[in-house]
């Protein structure tokens, strides 16, 4: 069964500075998508990056940025220049596809980031 | 902007009531999802319906727990005889199919349900 793992429940950050969360997963499946997605106090999850895993290429999103290891199976996020806005809750996720040609997400615990002033 | 929308927001309920939540998805998305958010937990799947078509369960997804989404638009997620342990977030999310792992899930705001 696949799993993800983010082993830092709490972290913080000093405003303009970068920080690195962390994510595991296990996983049999050779082609698949990872994602990290923010979940703000009391709002909506938005998705932050994806990876897919047939690309060596690291993904990028303006200040934030993966750091893909696919044989270690690691998938960490990296937010540069931290703002007092991307406080919120970072789920790590995996994309598991169905028998019907869907997919489900597989969410880690969450990290949850404080920036501070 | 039509994002995914959820209603209501909040819900207290006593134990051994009738709750049920609407979704209404992003309107090109023909795939919706249901979700539960326990305290300190990432999100864990329940349900998913391609258009009107439930085609996933999961065993999470008790007897007391009945999703419907009748037209292929909105769905209801219906929770009988409520127990403590239903106290969570439900989450939404919708999607469009764009190819082979082409895929994305957008998410609701979630009704966050409290069982006395």
């Amino acid at each position: 069964a696949q799993t993800v793992t983010q082993s830092q429940p709490e972290m913080s950050v000093q405003e303009a500075e970068t920080v690195t969360l962390s994510c595991t997963y296990d996983t049999s499946e050779n082609n698949y998508y990872l994602f990290w997605y923010k979940q703000p106090p009391s709002r909506q999850m938005i998705l932050v990056i994806r990876q897919e895993a047939y690309k060596q290429q690291n993904a990028t999103e303006n200040r934030f940025s993966v750091n893909f290891q696919k044989a270690a199976k690691s998938f960490s996020l990296k937010i540069s220049d931290s703002q007092l806005g991307d406080t919120a809750m970072y789920f790590c996720a995996f994309m598991k596809p169905f028998t019907s040609g869907t997919y489900k997400y597989i969410f880690g615990t969450g990290t949850r980031l404080k920036v501070l002033a | 902007d039509t994002g995914v929308s959820q209603n209501p927001r909040h819900k207290i309920t006593k134990r051994g009531q009738n709750v049920t939540f609407r979704c209404d998805p992003i309107s090109e998305h023909n795939r919706l999802y249901w979700y539960r958010q326990t305290l300190g937990q990432g999100p864990e799947f329940l349900t998913y319906f391609q258009n009107e078509a439930q085609l996933e369960k999961s065993r999470l997804l008790s007897d007391r727990f009945s999703a419907e989404r009748p037209k292929g638009s909105f769905s209801t997620l219906e929770i009988q005889r409520t127990e403590q342990g239903d106290s969570a977030m439900y989450l939404c999310a919708s999607s469009v199919y764009r190819g082979l792992y082409q895929e994305t899930q957008y998410f609701g705001p979630g009704t966050r349900l409290l069982v006395l």
